[in-house]
């Protein structure tokens, strides 16, 4: 069974600071990765989507790398703002009907 | 365009009781799932819909929990007795098609509390 940790499970910056984020899994042969944002109270809003044969992808200010063969994915978001606050998810699916297997979150506070 | 709708948004319920969880996906999505959200947890997946089948339902708990989706648009997810340990916010999530590129899109959730 596919685990997925998150390290840490809370981080507290000021404003500005780069933000790096850690995914790690046990199951390397996966199809996808995804990193997704969460607000208290809503849904998840995807951020990044890399696929398997994928080292990184990049929107804006974040970042995100894959390392497969040591089951590994780092979240980057570059000069943090109080915006950023939230709960950040990973996910992988190592199945055909891409299921998504999440770790429990990292709460990231960003201070003004 | 519209996006992943779920309702109710809170219910709550006295144990034993039958509810029913409705999501709305993107309109021309074919590939639904329905998740399991514990506080502080990350979401557990349930069940995935590709059109009208349900293709998966491993990760269904137990037989008191079922869901369709009749058209291949609208699903219901269907909990028969509850009981209190049912407690959790359910997501809904729905994709384009079932290919390795496509993200999920998800609902803001049914938050279900059993008294």
């Amino acid at each position: 069974k596919q685990e997925v940790t998150q390290i840490p499970a809370a981080l507290s910056v000021p404003e500005g600071e780069n933000l790096v984020l850690n995914c790690s899994f046990t199951d390397s042969a996966i199809y996808n990765l995804q990193w997704f944002r969460q607000d208290p109270g809503k849904g998840l809003t995807s951020l990044l989507l890399i696929q398997s044969s994928q080292r990184e992808q990049t929107s804006g200010r974040l970042n995100a790398s894959l390392d497969k063969s040591s089951g590994r994915s780092t979240l980057y978001i570059a000069a943090s703002q109080p915006g950023d606050s939230a709960t950040y998810l990973c996910a992988v699916s190592t199945t055909n009907d891409y299921k998504l297997s999440f770790g429990a979150g990292t709460t990231v506070t960003v201070r003004a | 365009g519209a996006g992943v709708s779920q309702t109710p948004s809170n219910k709550v319920t006295e144990k034993g009781k039958y509810v029913e969880l409705r999501c709305d996906p993107i309109s021309g999505h074919t590939a639904l799932y329905w998740y399991r959200q514990s506080l502080g947890q990350g979401p557990e997946f349930l069940i995935y819909f590709q059109g009208t089948g349900a293709a998966d339902d491993s990760g269904l708990p137990n037989d008191r929990f079922f869901a369709v989706r009749p058209e291949g648009s609208v699903s219901t997810l269907k909990i028969q007795r509850t009981e209190r340990g049912d407690s959790a916010v359910y997501l809904c999530a729905s994709s384009l098609y079932n290919l390795i590129q496509d993200t999920q899109y998800f609902g803001p959730g049914t938050r279900l509390t059993v008294l």
